[in-house]
């Protein structure tokens, strides 16, 4: 167990529909990360939120956006989705707001299924 | 950009088989971290490398550091089944966020 939660584990949606993944990071962490992982893909890098904050952006859609709460909860959220958004959606934490030196902690993931 | 280049993209070996992947960045790197994910999970951290030419050990896993810092490796002697999964390796750009390899599939032929 990492100690990373998200919200729910599996989503079943319709093309075009919005929708919200939750993440809490680990305790004392004050970064987190989103990634995408399609089926049998690599990691692609989404977005970070450090202590509140957009801290660096990867390859986010426009369709999506996130944002971390002052309990440092984060949420993504997904918007006019289409059949290719399908996929597993990873949040990660780590201590330090760079990433580069600690090593980040993964949640078990969302499985988003759009049909 | 930079990129971080990681092969093979599949490994097929024998039970008891030694397993090696690799990564290559375009630039110098401060460190290296390397992942595993097993099927269905998600990636787990295993290990950081700092310095020019580190070798660090984990039971049959070997990781080293590139003289350079601009490569790495991970070697798994005897592989067992529990060794199945993906392993990532990634390395942070300048503005300090982790640049990912595509990963390099472990699978234990029957």
């Amino acid at each position: 167990d990492s100690g990373v939660t998200q919200t729910p584990k599996h989503l079943i949606t319709a093309t075009g529909q919005r929708v919200t993944l939750r993440c809490s990071p680990r305790s004392g962490d004050l970064s987190v990360y989103w990634y995408q992982q399609s089926l049998d893909q690599g990691l692609q890098f989404l977005i970070q939120y450090y202590n509140g904050e957009e801290r660096a952006k990867g390859n986010i859609l426009e369709r999506f956006s996130a944002q971390q709460f002052p309990d440092l909860h984060s949420e993504l959220n997904l918007s006019s989705l289409e059949l290719g958004d399908s996929a597993l959606y990873f949040c990660a934490s780590s201590l330090n707001p760079g990433g580069s030196s600690y090593e980040q902690y993964f949640g078990p993931g969302t499985r988003l299924t759009v049909t | 950009g930079q990129q971080v280049m990681q092969i093979p993209q599949y490994q097929h070996v024998q039970e008891g088989e030694d397993f090696t992947t690799y990564c290559n960045s375009s630039t110098t790197l401060s460190n290296i971290q390397w992942y595993k994910q097993r099927p269905g999970g998600h990636p787990v951290f295993l290990i950081q490398l700092v310095k020019s030419g580190e070798v660090k050990k984990q039971k049959r896993l070997t990781f080293q550091f590139g003289e350079a810092k601009k490569n790495s490796s991970l070697h798994i002697t005897a592989t067992q089944t529990t060794d199945v999964g993906t392993y990532f390796c990634a390395g942070p750009d300048s503005n300090y966020q982790l640049i990912w390899g595509a990963g390099t599939k472990l699978i234990i032929k029957p």
